[in-house]
C-alpha cells in the first residue's frame, strides 16, 4: 500500500523568505501523480501544484515549485518570497495513475508566516 | 464564482439526531466525493459517486449514507451522529477519477 509522510508538523518562515516543505512517499508503482494542496484556516482546500511521475522536469506555479526526486521518493515544495497569505496547512498527496484513484494524503504541515 | 458549494458552512445537531449536509457543483463533473476531516488531520475519504454509481470506502461507518439525485447535487446523511462525528466535512468534484479534485469550503459539524 502507498503511504505519504510529511515529517514537519509545523514550519515557520519570515515574510519574503523562502521555505521548503518536505514530503516522502512509498510506492511500488512507476506511474503516479503527486500533489500539494493548501488549506488556509476555515477556507477551501486548493490545489497548489501537481507533478506527473513520468515527467523529469519539476513542476512550477509562480512562487511555488517542487523538487521531485523519483528514485528517492521525495517531493518537496518550495515557496519563494513567502507572503502572509501563504499561511495555511499544506498537504502532500499521492494518486496512482491506474486502478485505485483515491488520493493518499500526508498528515499535513502547518506553515506560519512571520511578518 | 463558487464552483463547489457546501451548505451550511456550520451545522450544529444533537447527539443521535439525523443531519444532512449538502453539496452542489456548477462544473458538471462526473465524480463527487465526501471527505471527513478532523482537526489538524488529513481528509479521510468516506465515499464517492461516479455519475450514479456509489463507491463506499471499506472503513466508512454504516451511520454515513449518501445520495446523489442528479449531477449537480450530492448529500451526506448521518443517521445517528455521535460525538466522534464532529468534524469538517469536505465535498469535492472531479471531471473523472483521474482528474484533479476541486473542493468546497466545507461544513463544520458540531454535536451537542
Amino acid at each position: 500500500a502507498q503511504t505519504v509522510t510529511q515529517s514537519q508538523p509545523e514550519m515557520s518562515v519570515q515574510e519574503a523568505e523562502t521555505v521548503t516543505l518536505s514530503c516522502t512517499y512509498d510506492t511500488s508503482e512507476s506511474d503516479y501523480y503527486l500533489f500539494w494542496y493548501k488549506q488556509p484556516p476555515s477556507r477551501q482546500m486548493i490545489l497548489v501544484i501537481r507533478q506527473e511521475a513520468y515527467k523529469q522536469q519539476n513542476a512550477t506555479e509562480n512562487r511555488f515549485s517542487v523538487n521531485f526526486q523519483k528514485a528517492a521518493k521525495s517531493f518537496s515544495l518550495k515557496i519563494s518570497d513567502s507572503q502572509l497569505g501563504d499561511a495555511a496547512m499544506y498537504f502532500c498527496a499521492y494518486r496512482s495513475a491506474k486502478g485505485n484513484y483515491q488520493l493518499i494524503w500526508g498528515a499535513g504541515t502547518k506553515l506560519i508566516i512571520k511578518p | 464564482d463558487a464552483m463547489v458549494i457546501q451548505n451550511p458552512r456550520y451545522q450544529v445537531t444533537q447527539f443521535g439526531k439525523p443531519v444532512t449536509l449538502s453539496c452542489s457543483q456548477t462544473l458538471n463533473h462526473n465524480v463527487m466525493y465526501w471527505y471527513q476531516q478532523k482537526s489538524s488531520q488529513a481528509p479521510k475519504l468516506l465515499f464517492h459517486y461516479y455519475d450514479k454509481d456509489f463507491n463506499n470506502e471499506a472503513d466508512t461507518p454504516d451511520n454515513f449514507q449518501s445520495r446523489r439525485p442528479n449531477t449537480s447535487f450530492c448529500f451526506l446523511d448521518i443517521r445517528s451522529p455521535g460525538l466522534g462525528d464532529a468534524a469538517m466535512y469536505l465535498c469535492a468534484t472531479s471531471r473523472d477519477t483521474d482528474q484533479p479534485q476541486h473542493f468546497g469550503d466545507g461544513t463544520r459539524l458540531s454535536i451537542l
